[in-house]
């Protein structure tokens, strides 16, 4: 059972905006920044947005992020193909002490 | 540009002891950042095992916390897992990542290692 909660799948056509949900409670988002993952099957988990909307040098302005109270959302606007893959947020949880994560969606373009 | 690679039986018999090693190129780990363990059973999503500053300072994940030894070697820029006991719901891939400066709670990691998936049977 993950500390943070996302829809186990989402999906979207290509050129489409898909949003992902996350959510948590006081001691994690309600506190903390969140981080978001992409994980291609087969591959280690890449950050793709941190501090709710920062992105890491080399990530497409196609990905974003926003933050309210105790949720998230990670949104893709104009999905391409490539963009299939697992997305995981992540946070620090004040509670236990150490980096949570969701358990993750699996967005599929169709 | 930072790399982590870990490296360690992929095979361990249950009731014994994990090992993994994670070394780091690029960066060294006495710099600011903390450095942790995060593993991914199959088909399942990510969970915290543990991070730690150079400085020793260390966090670890409760539910893991009584099995698991880490530990730093400064001169190979080297970070050390040891998880005991182990079950067979301690296979999983296991990624060595960096995190954020020391005292910056935002909880991400950036790079990953490639993983190393660890089964757990006899």
């Amino acid at each position: 059972q993950s500390v943070l909660t996302q829809p186990p799948s989402a999906s979207g056509t290509p050129g489409q905006r898909v949003t992902i949900s996350c959510s948590g409670s006081t001691s994690n988002i309600g506190s903390n920044t969140v981080n978001w993952y992409q994980q291609v099957p087969g591959t280690a988990p890449k950050l793709l947005i941190y501090r709710n909307n920062q992105r890491p040098s080399g990530v497409p302005e196609r990905f974003s992020g926003s933050k309210s109270g105790t949720s998230a959302s990670l949104a893709i606007s104009g999905l391409q193909s490539e963009d299939e893959a697992n997305y995981y947020c992540g946070t620090w949880d004040d509670r236990l002490n150490g980096p949570v994560f969701g358990g993750g969606t699996r967005l599929t373009v169709l | 540009q930072v790399q982590l690679q870990e490296s360690g039986p992929g095979l361990v018999k249950p009731s014994e002891t994990l090992s993994l090693t994670c070394t780091v190129s690029g960066h060294s780990i006495n710099n600011n950042n903390y450095w942790g363990w995060i593993r991914q059973p199959p088909g399942k999503g990510l969970e915290w095992i543990v991070v730690v500053y150079h400085s020793g300072t260390t966090y670890y994940n409760p539910t893991l916390k009584s099995r698991v030894t880490l530990s730093v070697d400064t001169s190979k820029n080297q970070f050390s897992l040891k998880l005991g006991s182990v079950t067979a719901a301690d296979t999983a891939v296991y990624y060595c990542a960096r995190g954020p400066s020391y005292g910056d709670y935002s909880g991400w990691f950036d790079p990953w290692g490639q993983g190393t998936l660890v089964t757990v049977s006899s």
